[in-house]
């Protein structure tokens, strides 16, 4: 089983940031958090990645809290086409499957 | 940019018949894997396959499964004789490591048993 907790739905309106949060209070120390989304019923698209830092890339940035116990994805300025499922999963580095929930299906609204 | 490219996109069959996914992975790719996603529901890992072999499988992935790379672009996924709770979309994944960060997903095949 998944061993993240994510609101199932959320709501932003487009051009503001999205900010969409994950639980992972059974976070290991080998075990890094990892952002999908899912578009419509497309394939799962990889976002962004960390262990314990903060990092940044063109898509979005990912918030870890220093206890590692929970993570925030920023998409700076959210569009349409961001509506989407975004899940979020620990995975051990030497892990090969991602074990994906329920996500938080994200709607930007107009 | 290169892709996962899977085929067909969507293949009917009645059950019990056998039906053959294909999937073309990223070429300088080597590990390669399968998911499949029942409608409304969770994604879930079904294989992975590197070097001619199963490296890891789930409880999903029974003796009606069958993975098998038949030349050096293909990567197919079988399943013996499909039942109707097989109706599922399934992904073909590839990686360029072993616990590479970023696997890169096809678009999947919509599989509906009859």
């Amino acid at each position: 089983d998944a061993k993240t907790t994510q609101p199932p739905s959320m709501d932003c309106a487009e051009g503001r940031a999205a900010n969409l949060p994950c639980n992972h209070s059974t976070i290991s120390g080998n075990e890094y958090v990892y952002w999908y989304r899912q578009i419509h019923s497309q394939g799962p698209q990889y976002i962004i990645h960390g262990l314990k830092n903060n990092e940044t890339n063109e898509m979005a940035s990912l918030i870890i809290t220093e206890d590692r116990k929970s993570s925030t994805l920023i998409l700076p300025h959210a569009t349409l086409r961001d509506t989407a499922v975004y899940y979020c999963i620990v995975r051990p580095d030497y892990g090969q499957n991602f074990v994906f929930g329920p996500g938080t299906r994200l709607s930007v609204l107009p | 940019e290169p892709e996962v490219t899977q085929t067909p996109s969507h293949q009917v069959t009645q059950m019990g018949q056998e039906v053959i996914l294909r999937c073309v992975p990223i070429s300088n790719h080597l590990y390669f894997y399968w998911y499949r996603q029942i409608l409304g529901q969770k994604v879930e890992f079904l294989v992975s396959f590197y070097n001619n072999e199963i490296s890891e499988k789930s409880e999903i992935f029974d003796d009606q499964f069958s993975v098998e790379r038949p030349d050096g672009s293909n990567f197919t996924l079988k399943i013996r004789s499909t039942k109707l709770e097989d109706s599922a979309m399934y992904f073909c994944a590839s990686s360029d490591g072993p616990g590479a960060n970023e696997q890169f997903f096809g678009p999947g095949t919509r599989l509906t048993v009859l």
